[in-house]
């Protein structure tokens, strides 16, 4: 089965500022990737799906890009803003079902 | 998106009784759900895959017994914790397989936070 990272467990950025997150893989390439925002005591909301034959994706303030040859996905959040405080998780299909990441926790300071 | 209702939303109950958890898709039908269990600051982990009219498909570890998963309907998955005890404590979420994208996307509950005294 996948083994994913999240780059770090906690992010602390300024309003306003980009945010970055990190998403790594270890074993096949999956046919899409995920991300899901997950408030405290909340289910995952999905956020963005990104194929394997896709470079980026965006979506409003957010943008994912999806490297298979280094095996990873970047997911930023622009303009960033205190709403924006959340756990975010990436998700990749591994056999029947998705497997995710520990995921990263974002924190926007206002 | 999709919607996809838990209930209750949140449990207490003593050591040793049954628990009912309800997972509803709103608005689209689902055949195959998805049961997961979180612990706190951690990710989630899959307990279970529930198929509508078949048996569910339980992960290395998961008792079956002790998480019973019926899904009657397409729009309906039950998870009982049975003989309930405090090690049992958590929060529960499930999910609901969209494939009409032709993408394998999950829509989740709100969650159930489960505590046995």
């Amino acid at each position: 089965s996948q083994k994913i990272e999240q780059n770090s467990e906690a992010l602390n950025i300024q309003e306003g500022k980009t945010a970055t997150l990190t998403c790594n893989y270890t074993n096949y390439s999956p046919a899409y990737l995920q991300w899901y925002r997950q408030d405290p005591g909340r289910g995952p909301v999905f956020l963005l799906l990104i194929r394997e034959n896709e470079k980026e994706k965006r979506k409003e303030r957010l943008k994912v890009t999806f490297d298979t040859t280094l095996k990873q996905s970047l997911f930023h959040i622009t303009a960033s803003q205190p709403a924006d405080s959340a756990t975010y998780l990436c998700a990749l299909d591994d056999d029947y079902k998705l497997s995710f990441g520990a995921g990263t926790t974002v924190t926007v300071r206002a | 998106g999709a919607v996809v209702s838990q209930h209750p939303s949140r449990v207490i109950c003593k050591s040793g009784t049954s628990v009912k958890i309800e997972c509803r898709s709103l608005d689209f039908q689902a055949t195959t759900m998805f049961w997961y269990r979180q612990f706190p600051k951690k990710s989630l982990m899959l307990m279970a895959t529930s198929n509508e009219g078949s048996k569910a498909t339980y992960e290395q570890g998961v008792e079956k017994d002790k998480f019973l998963i019926n899904h009657a309907s397409l729009t309906l998955s039950t998870l009982t914790v049975t003989s309930a005890h405090p090690e049992d404590s958590s929060f529960y979420i499930c999910s609901a397989r969209d494939r009409r994208g032709g993408w394998d996307t999950q829509y989740f509950g709100p969650g159930t936070r489960l505590t046995v005294l």
